[in-house]
């Protein structure tokens, strides 16, 4: 599985409260992603990197926030977790630019 | 930006028949075309994918097709067996011309292969 791992794999929060979830991977990757997954939409996509401190929005973002000081962690941060961001997340490295993207295990979340 | 339609939501078939999944993009200027499986509390995982030099893959009992010129691609399954049964999304990858570039997903695919 490209050693790409998350934590936590589940987690259970309060509206309101600030949330991180990280994303190691040990391959070396150049790029790395955030996706949530819902039911009924797929995968879609937050923020992306393609270098350590370049980050860039997905069609998703608002709401969320990422920093990628090292080439193996990425950080997804939500700044005051809501209901809405119920949902399945899933980090992905990929190595150079039209390549494979290897996902990680997923983090469930939940905001109550 | 890119949009992803994929087709059908929901796919039941009897072991050892085809499956086939049909996905639609926007943008002339993706140039990657892979399909995930995803089986039930797991990881999306790389089954196949294709370049837009290519206009066919095989491998096994999978291929995919792509048509640049009617922005399709689709995914052929053959003698499908019950541990095809998973969730399956194509997606298109899209540079825009930079050294970076982002996967637009479809919404996926229940396939159902009965014994």
């Amino acid at each position: 599985d490209a050693g790409i791992t998350q934590s936590p794999r589940h987690k259970v929060t309060e509206t309101g409260t600030p949330v991180t979830l990280r994303c190691h991977q040990t391959e070396n990757h150049r790029y790395m992603y955030w996706y949530r997954q819902d039911p009924g939409h797929g995968l879609r996509l937050i923020h992306y990197s393609y270098g350590v401190k370049d980050t860039d929005k997905g069609e998703v973002s608002d709401g969320y926030s990422v920093s990628r000081s090292k080439t193996e962690d990425f950080l997804l941060t939500l700044e005051s977790a809501t209901s809405s961001q119920t949902s399945v997340y899933f980090c992905a490295s990929q190595p150079w630019l039209v390549s494979e993207q290897y996902f990680g295990p997923g983090t469930r979340l939940t905001v109550t | 930006g890119e949009n992803v339609e994929q087709h059908p939501s929901t796919l039941s078939v009897q072991e050892g028949d085809s499956a086939v999944i049909k996905c639609t993009y926007s943008d002339s200027a993706s140039n990657y075309f892979p399909w995930y499986k995803q089986e039930l509390g797991k990881r999306p995982q790389l089954i196949i994918d294709i370049r837009s030099n290519v206009g066919e893959k095989k491998d096994q009992r999978i291929a995919v097709t792509l048509n640049k010129t009617a922005k399709h691609f689709s995914l052929h399954i053959t003698e499908t067996q019950p541990e095809d049964s998973a969730v399956y999304f194509c997606a298109a990858f899209n540079a825009g011309g930079t050294s970076y570039g982002k996967l637009t997903f479809g919404q996926g695919t229940i396939l159902t292969v009965h014994p």
